[in-house]
């Protein structure tokens, strides 16, 4: 089974400058979640999705940050405008929905390491 | 809101000796505990879960868990310790229900010295 997929793994940008970041989920999984992780830190959840519509994104900066995921399927995470604070690993993850205990986990990809300059 | 502490920010271990990762954790309701590795570069990994039923929770690569609901703790555990174990640990807990957020320790560097 292939697992959750992210584009790029690497992204340097100037403040104030755009970045989009592009997810895969695993197959048929139903739940897509975004985290950010800053260095020293665990993952904190910007964004979760079930299917194409929005479950929570308590957490997301909207005046900057926005997300989106067509036909419930992959996703993009944008940024714009960055500021230095947006330095972090960009973190995907997916779930499956089918109410065993199997859904509760979440299988994360690689990530996108951004640096802000 | 629901929290989860892992009070130690580093944890060396010699090969072949048992090692403990401690978190401990606050939430509303029952807790549903997490734990996840993650080794340079690379996104995280699940590693065993406790959702109800026996305390002791056995997962990936050896590693076990015990759910503690009085000490309100969930310390990740493993009888011997190998060089490929080192790596960063992250614990996290989500209350009961649906769409309830996962929420991450600060993570633990274990460290196993050969």
């Amino acid at each position: 089974e292939a697992g959750v997929a992210q584009s790029p793994r690497y992204k340097i940008i100037e403040k104030r400058q755009s970045v989009a970041f592009w997810c895969n989920p695993i197959s048929g999984h139903a739940t897509l979640y975004w985290y950010q992780q800053i260095l020293g830190q665990g993952p904190k959840l910007l964004i979760q999705f079930q299917n194409n519509g929005v479950v929570d994104d308590s957490q997301l900066p909207k005046d900057r940050f926005s997300a989106e995921r067509l036909k419930g399927v992959d996703s993009t995470l944008k940024i714009q405008p960055a500021k230095l604070e947006d330095s972090a690993v960009y973190l995907c993850a997916s779930s499956s929905l089918g109410g065993g205990r199997s859904s509760y986990e979440q299988y994360f990809g690689p990530g996108t390491r951004l640096t802000v300059t | 809101a629901q929290s989860v502490a892992q009070p130690e920010d580093q944890v060396n271990v010699a090969e072949g000796n048992p090692l403990t990762v401690k978190c401990t954790y606050s939430v509303s309701g029952n807790p549903y505990l997490f734990w996840y590795v993650q080794y340079p570069n690379r996104g995280l990994q699940f590693l065993l879960k406790y959702i109800t039923g026996d305390n002791l929770v056995k997962g990936s690569y050896g590693f076990e868990a015990e759910f503690n609901k009085s000490q309100t703790s969930f310390h990740l555990k493993k009888p011997s310790a190998l060089v490929s174990d080192s790596a960063l640990y992250f614990c996290a807990v989500r209350g009961a229900g649906s769409a309830r957020q996962l929420t991450f320790g600060s993570g633990t560097q274990l460290t196993v010295l050969p």
